[in-house]
Parts: C-alpha cells; sequence; structure tokens
C-alpha cells in the first residue's frame, strides 16, 4: 500500500523568505502527485500536480514542487512567502490506474512571521 | 458562486440524531467524493459515487449512509454517531473516477456528536 509521510508538521518562515515543504512517498513505481493547500475554515486547492515528463512542476500562486524518483520525493517550494500563504499543506498520491483514491500526508502547518 | 457546496457548514448533534449533510457541485462533474479529516490524522475517503454508482466504500460503519441521486448531488445520512466522529467532512468532485482527475473540494460540513 502506498505511503505519504510529511516529516514537518508545523514550519514558520518570515515573509519574504523561501520555503520549502518536505514529501516523501511510498510506492513501487511513480504515482500521481499532488499538493494541496487548506486554508482556516475551507475546503483543499490543487496547488500543482504531477503525472510525468518534466520534474519541476509550476503550480498557482507562485509555488513549485519538483519529483525526484531516487530519493521518492516531491518537496514543494516557493521562492519568497507572503502572509497569506499561512496555510496547511498537503501532498497526495494517486495510483495510475487505481482509480482516482488519493492518500494524503498528515499535513505542514505554515506560520508566517510579518 | 463555489463549484462544490456543503450545507450545513456546522452541525452539532446528539447520539442517537438522524441528520444529513448536502454537497452539490456545479462544476458538470461525474464523481463525487465524501472525506473524512480529523485533527491530526491524514484525509479519509469515505465514500465516491462515479456516475450515480458507488465505486468506493471504504470500510465506513454503517451509521454513516450516503446517497447520489444525480451528478450533481451527494448526501451522507448520519445516524447513531459517536462522539469519535466528531470531524469536518468534506465533499468533492472530479470529472470522473480516471485516476489524476483534479479533485476539488467543498470547504466542509463541521460536525460534532455531543
Amino acid at each position: 500500500a502506498q505511503s505519504v509521510t510529511q516529516p514537518d508538521i508545523h514550519i514558520t518562515v518570515s515573509e519574504g523568505a523561501s520555503l520549502e515543504l518536505r514529501c516523501n512517498y511510498s510506492y513501487g513505481a511513480t504515482p500521481y502527485l499532488f499538493w494541496y493547500v487548506q486554508s482556516p475554515g475551507q475546503g483543499l486547492q490543487l496547488l500543482l500536480k504531477y503525472f510525468s515528463g518534466d520534474t519541476l512542476v509550476q503550480g498557482i500562486k507562485g509555488f513549485e514542487a519538483e519529483f525526484k524518483r531516487s530519493q521518492s520525493s516531491f518537496n514543494l517550494r516557493k521562492p519568497s512567502v507572503h502572509w497569506s500563504d499561512a496555510a496547511e499543506y498537503f501532498c497526495a498520491v494517486g495510483e495510475p490506474g487505481g482509480g482516482n483514491k488519493l492518500t494524503f500526508g498528515t499535513g505542514t502547518q505554515l506560520k508566517v512571521e510579518l | 458562486e463555489t463549484g462544490v457546496t456543503q450545507t450545513p457548514r456546522h452541525l452539532v448533534m446528539g447520539m442517537t440524531n438522524k441528520k444529513s449533510l448536502k454537497c452539490e457541485q456545479h462544476l458538470g462533474h461525474n464523481a463525487m467524493y465524501w472525506y473524512k479529516q480529523s485533527a491530526k490524522k491524514p484525509l479519509e475517503l469515505m465514500f465516491v459515487y462515479n456516475f450515480k454508482e458507488q465505486t468506493e466504500n471504504n470500510s465506513v460503519p454503517s451509521r454513516f449512509s450516503p446517497e447520489c441521486p444525480n451528478s450533481s448531488h451527494l448526501f451522507l445520512h448520519l445516524h447513531t454517531l459517536q462522539p469519535e466522529d466528531s470531524a469536518l467532512y468534506l465533499c468533492a468532485s472530479s470529472q470522473d473516477w480516471t485516476g489524476g482527475n483534479t479533485i476539488y473540494f467543498g470547504e466542509g460540513s463541521w460536525l460534532t456528536v455531543v
């Protein structure tokens, strides 16, 4: 069975600083990979997704993620964080050919200091 | 108007009550989902309907009963719940059950069982 690990439960960064959120997965082949963001009181919004091809994926709100097969990782990055980026971020994996079932990580709560 | 609308946003119910959560999607999608989000746990997929047919039931207790009368509407009927069922229930939709389709989430219904 596939699994997703987000090792950082909480991260605090200063506004304007760079950000990297870690995601590691366990799956035999290359899964579909996703990052979602959840603002307080809101549902989840897709930031970006990776299926195949270029391992650096651009998303909305200035986010990008890089798939590294050798490390089974799909880390999310942003060069300069804005206060409005404070939210919870979820990494998720889907199994190609396994329907649209996603396995989610436990999330990373991002706090942005002004 | 948001793509996926859930009502009510907040619900408090006793363990012997019967209540229902409602979800409506305005995206023209054919697959609809119920997820459970509990604190410090990954999102749990509960049910999936694809073209009104139930595709997934992840061993959900029978006190949760889904209903999908058409591709735009999804209900979760609640009966004799337990306090541990208190959580955020997220409805979602996607084009269909094919893997890799973006899943769009509603804002959730906060359920408290007393």
